[in-house]
């Protein structure tokens, strides 16, 4: 059974530092891996994501490393600004034997990006 | 990019009564919708997956009949709690997603309250 694990569950950091939040998962047979951020009360919404045969994605500050042998992924946040408070999450499609429609999350870990 | 609609975003009912969601992929074709329950402070807690054209698979502890879950067409599918009591009230996201190297897009949610 895939099995997702975000670590840390929570961080509070001061604005500006560069963070890493991580992520792994124990069937490497996936088809990709995407990062999402949840608001409190909100949808989720799509940051990036990363295919298997790809090793990383950037999108602004933003940039996601993806080692799918060793089950791993990193969501690396440059200059962290207030506005990146939220909860971050990340998915894995695939692995399983759940074909492509199978979709495990961890349970994401919650950033406070202090003024 | 690509949008994913759920509607009402809001809604409030009294015990007894149905209340419908819907979930519409706006510009691209979903082949797999997902359902998703979302407790305060917690994970999301997928319900059930749908296929277009075909019936729900839920999943463990999830009632069929009482969540009816409808994916008649590629760009739309439907929750509908029905006879909804106060227990069920909570936010209920959906997502879609097509073929399988494409990305997951989320709906921004419902919150439903059974008064």
């Amino acid at each position: 059974k895939q099995e997702v694990t975000q670590i840390p569950a929570a961080l509070s950091v001061p604005e500006g530092e560069n963070l890493v939040l991580n992520c792994s998962f124990t069937d490497s047979a996936i088809y990709n891996l995407q990062w999402f951020r949840q608001d409190p009360g909100k949808g989720l919404t799509s940051l990036l994501l990363i295919q298997s045969s790809q090793r990383e994605q950037t999108s602004g500050r933003l940039n996601a490393s993806l080692d799918k042998s060793s089950g791993r992924s990193t969501l690396y946040i440059a200059a962290s600004q207030p506005g990146d408070s939220a909860t971050y999450l990340c998915a894995v499609r695939g692995g399983d034997s759940g074909g492509y429609q199978k979709v495990t999350f961890g349970i994401g870990t919650k950033l406070q990006v202090i003024p | 990019g690509a949008v994913v609609s759920q509607h009402p975003s809001r809604v409030i009912c009294k015990s007894g009564t149905s209340v419908k969601i819907e979930c519409r992929s706006l510009d691209f074709q979903a082949t797999t919708m997902f359902w998703y329950r979302q407790f305060p402070k917690q994970s999301l807690m997928l319900m059930a997956t749908s296929n277009e054209g075909s019936k729900a698979t839920y999943e463990q502890g999830v009632e069929k009949d009482k969540f009816l879950i409808n994916h008649a067409s590629l760009t739309l599918s439907t929750l509908t709690v029905t006879s909804a009591h106060p227990e069920d009230s909570s936010f209920y996201i959906c997502s879609a997603m097509g073929p399988q190297y494409s990305p997951l897009h989320f709906g921004n949610g419902t919150r439903l309250t059974v008064t």
